[in-house]
């Protein structure tokens, strides 16, 4: 079946560094990729997507671009906030397979000032 | 207001106890979606519905059960508690029209005594 594996946290950086969490997926077909953040005390929200191979999402400064020959999907910003810590999770959803979407783990970011 | 909403946001109850988690959605969707998260997990399907007459099991269904009372309101249902049930639990919806984005709400956090 369907599986995303994201890089265990947390992530500890100071203001202004540069982030990459790494993920990479597993999945019969051809997934939509996503990128979901969690703040503290709320839901998921969507942070960006991407449809299909080599597209790049990108939003707030984060972008992830689709490898599928890598089966990588890996969320990059070029300098942090303390603002965005958060609960980052990696997901997809099969086309054909009703927007179920599939989580990876979680991966935790912490930002010192 | 928020577009998805919960009720209650925390509970703490005693096993065999019989609990009802609730899920509002002014969004106008018809696919509605339970989750459960557990830490370095991520989060877990537990039913999901694509509309008022269709309800699926997820990845997590046993020892739940849902109720569609309307294409507004999906609730959930932990009949008789268990402490492997506490959990923060997240309602999502999504729109059936081609785009596959899922939009959470604040999530409701349980504890299984």
């Amino acid at each position: 079946g369907d599986s995303v594996t994201q890089m265990e946290g947390p992530v500890t950086l100071s203001e202004e560094a540069c982030l990459t969490i790494n993920c990479t997926y597993t999945a019969t077909g051809y997934p939509s990729l996503f990128w979901y953040v969690q703040y503290p005390g709320e839901g998921l929200q969507l942070l960006l997507k991407a449809t299909k191979a080599d597209d790049k999402g990108s939003n707030k400064g984060f972008e992830a671009t689709y490898r599928k020959e890598t089966t990588s999907f890996h969320l990059e910003k070029g300098s942090v906030q303390v603002s965005d810590s958060a609960v980052y999770f990696c997901a997809l959803s099969e086309n054909n397979a009703g927007n179920m979407l599939t989580f990876g783990g979680g991966t935790r970011l912490m930002v010192k000032p | 207001d928020a577009d998805v909403t919960q009720t209650p946001r925390n509970r703490i109850t005693k096993t065999g106890k019989r609990i009802m988690l609730e899920c509002s959605q002014t969004k106008g969707h018809d696919r509605m979606y339970w989750y459960r998260q557990d830490p370095g997990l991520g989060l877990r399907l537990i039913y999901y519905s694509f509309d008022v007459k269709d309800i699926n099991k997820g990845e997590i269904s046993d020892g739940y059960s849902v109720s569609r009372q309307a294409q507004a309101k999906f609730s959930l249902s932990l009949e008789s508690a268990i402490p492997n049930q506490t959990a923060l639990y997240f309602c999502a919806t999504s729109d059936l029209k081609g785009t596959d984005t899922q939009y959470f709400g604040p999530g409701t956090r349980l504890t299984v005594l």
